[in-house]
């Protein structure tokens, strides 16, 4: 299996406009993580999804910001409109089974969002 | 609310020394606690967990960890480092349900 994968890697943006970022976790795994990762928060659990249902958004910073999971091999988090205080690192991850029982979370590269 | 404290942002290190990367944890029930490491430009990668039993973890790449339930603390060691193990290195627990909660992160350097 290729891993999670993330895209873009990389994005740019200008202040008010929306951004796609796109996720494809592992074949098989049923939960799926999207993480953000600031140099002054670390890194905070934004919402995770299992067997495709949303399960816990309360890391959503707010109505900006928003997740989709249609099905069990696509997902992607949506900020509309984006503002600079939104530039990260967007992780996503995937599992088979409960990560906080000691199932190992896999993560994507990442997707480095910049917004100007 | 579960939190955890890495108590060193940065460790400079030389080759084949000896190195530890410090974490507490605070929770008034059980919990499991785990080291991730993020190499740059990249993800995370699982390093070790702790769920019960032996206090003493081993992980990948020599690493080992102790869980010390009476200092709530799980230190990160590893008796002779390389290169290779320049990253950053995360200490997490699991509050409840599918969640993992990380501290804010450990920067190793490892010099030659």
């Amino acid at each position: 299996d290729a891993g999670v994968i993330q895209s873009p890697r990389h994005e740019v943006t200008e202040m008010g406009q929306e951004v796609t970022l796109r996720c494809k976790p592992i074949s098989g795994h049923n939960s799926l993580f999207w993480y953000r990762q600031t140099m002054m928060r670390g890194l905070e659990l934004l919402i995770y999804f299992n067997n495709n249902v949303p399960i816990d958004d309360s890391g959503m910073p707010e109505d900006r910001f928003s997740a989709k999971m249609p099905n069990a091999s696509f997902s992607t988090l949506k900020i509309q409109p984006s503002e600079p205080r939104d530039s990260a690192v967007y992780f996503c991850a995937s599992s088979l089974g409960d990560v906080g029982r000691g199932t190992e979370a896999f993560f994507g590269q990442g997707t480095r969002l910049t917004v100007v | 609310a579960q939190s955890v404290t890495q108590l060193d942002s940065q460790v400079p290190v030389f080759e084949e020394a000896p190195v530890e990367l410090r974490c507490n944890y605070s929770s008034s029930v059980s919990v499991y606690l785990f080291w991730y490491v993020q190499y740059p430009n990249q993800g995370l990668q699982l390093l070790l967990k702790y769920l019960s039993g032996s206090t003493l973890v081993k992980g990948i790449n020599g690493f080992e960890a102790e869980f010390n339930k009476s200092q709530t603390s799980f230190h990160l060691r590893k008796p002779s480092v390389h290169i290779s193990d320049t990253a950053e290195y995360f200490c997490a627990v699991s509050p409840y349900g599918n969640k993992l909660v990380f501290g804010a992160g450990t920067i190793l350097r490892v010099k030659s």
